[in-house]
């Protein structure tokens, strides 16, 4: 199985804040990587496939970058609606695994 | 805009068998573009994969579930299902159903929570 870390587990930061969130493949993935944002109470949302493709509707404040083992989420300007946890998804193969999620707190 | 919903008991007892269902709206769960995927969440943790099914019936299950879990379609009442057998503590969390595109979940339900008590 492909192994998913993220970094750093949570993260504060104020409105305006650029907030980046890593994740490392335990092996190399090329692109295939989707990044998604979880609101409390609510399922999932993909922001990004294809490590960068950003899904239709999604601010162009997030955008997603990385190939093989290491990837980054970017939040160039950190919105009130922005606090939240990021989950990174290997989907390079099955077994689909998850990173262990970046909770985004308000500083 | 398509919907998916999921249903089934809240409440399992420990060593019985979970079972939801997933019903897809304003979409064909028959469709060749997609696979159809249950994930979980325990209480206040992070995002586990469950399984994957395709509308011809082919599976895939994650290795620490599999010789557990039974996921079945029903193209006739564009649905699918999924069974979790021999069910404890540890298996009680939010249930959702999803449609992947390959193995990227594009629509998710809005989740079902299973409490596993006696």
């Amino acid at each position: 199985d492909i192994q998913m870390t993220q970094s750093p587990s949570s993260v504060s930061a104020s409105v305006g804040d650029r907030v980046t969130i890593t994740c490392r493949a335990s092996q190399g993935i090329s692109s295939w990587l989707a990044w998604y944002q979880q609101k409390p109470g609510k399922a999932p949302k993909v922001l990004v496939s294809a490590a960068s493709s950003l899904q239709s509707g999604v601010p162009s404040r997030f955008s997603g970058s990385g190939s093989g083992t290491d990837f980054t989420l970017t939040i160039s300007s950190l919105q009130p609606e922005d606090f939240a946890t990021y989950y990174c998804q290997q989907a390079n193969s099955f077994p689909i695994t998850f990173g262990g999620g970046t909770k985004v707190e308000i500083k | 805009q398509l919907q998916l919903q999921e249903s089934g008991p809240g409440l399992v007892k420990p060593s019985e068998t979970l079972s939801l269902t997933c019903t897809v709206s304003d979409g064909s769960i028959s469709s060749s573009r997609y696979y159809w995927g249950w994930i979980r969440q325990p209480p206040g943790k992070g995002l586990e994969w469950i399984g994957t099914i395709y509308y011809s019936g082919s599976t895939y299950y994650n290795p620490s579930l599999k010789s557990r879990v039974t996921i079945s379609v029903d193209t006739s009442k564009n649905r699918f299902s999924l069974k979790l057998s021999s069910v404890t503590a540890a298996d009680t969390a939010v249930y959702y159903c999803a449609r992947q595109v390959g193995t990227t979940s594009d629509y998710w339900g809005q989740g079902t929570l299973v409490t596993v008590s006696s």
